[in-house]
């Protein structure tokens, strides 16, 4: 049963137009989450984060918005340049324990 | 050059072959993992070392065995592949646990066992 679940595979959106990638999870310990970034024939790279105390951490065009209650994070990427086209991953962890990564979320960016 | 080493790139074999995929890193991290990617699972761990004495099972460690043979290299075996090992595999490093110290991962090792 997977904790952490990114129910889009895929999302298209124009350039300059905002992306929105979700992710739900199912584990109330998770007190951390991380966005990773995935393009072909590299490994993920750490992308931006949000603590459980938090509900929105913002860095340049990427927001990360964290919902406790619901169980639900997202992702906003405003605007969207080309070079945004990539995999990403969401990847919450619980105090001690490791990362859980989500299934991905295949974003392009049409210019 | 990279950080995070992965060889090979890329390798081919045959079911019941044993077969070593290798890490090694430039960054002086203490902490390594080794992740496998399939197609909508997202990345999976198998195996971490927190430092060179300490070896710790994964999610999914059956099948596979590690070995840490210094600080900076820590290599990922298949005693006898079979075909759902087919994958693609990532070595990670990370300076501690905590929040600010995400991971840094190399550029993969994609496996197919025929």
């Amino acid at each position: 049963d997977q904790q952490v679940k990114q129910n889009s595979p895929s999302l298209s959106v124009q350039e300059g137009r905002i992306s929105i990638l979700n992710c739900d999870y199912t584990n109330s310990m998770f007190d951390y989450f991380l966005w990773y970034k995935k393009y072909p024939a590299e490994g993920p790279t750490f992308l931006i984060s949000i603590s459980s105390i938090k509900d929105k951490n913002e860095d340049g065009r990427f927001t990360v918005f964290l919902n406790k209650s619901a169980k639900h994070l997202s992702l906003h990427i405003v605007p969207s340049q080309p070079g945004d086209s990539a995999v990403y991953f969401c990847a919450p962890k619980a105090a001690g324990n490791k990362l859980t990564f989500g299934g991905g979320t295949r974003v392009l960016v049409k210019p | 050059d990279a950080d995070v080493t992965q060889t090979p790139r890329n390798r081919i074999t045959k079911t019941g072959k044993r077969i070593m995929l290798e890490c090694s890193q430039t960054k002086g991290h203490d902490r390594m993992y080794w992740y496998r990617q399939d197609p909508g699972l997202g990345l999976r761990l198998i195996y971490y070392s927190f430092d060179v004495k300490d070896i710790n099972k994964g999610e999914i460690s059956d099948g596979y065995s590690v070995s840490r043979q210094a600080q900076a290299k820590f290599s990922l075996s298949l005693e006898s592949a079979i075909p759902n090992q087919t994958a693609l595999y990532f070595c990670a490093t990370s300076e501690g646990q905590g929040p600010n110290s995400p991971l840094h991962f190399g550029n993969g090792t994609r496996l197919t066992v025929t």
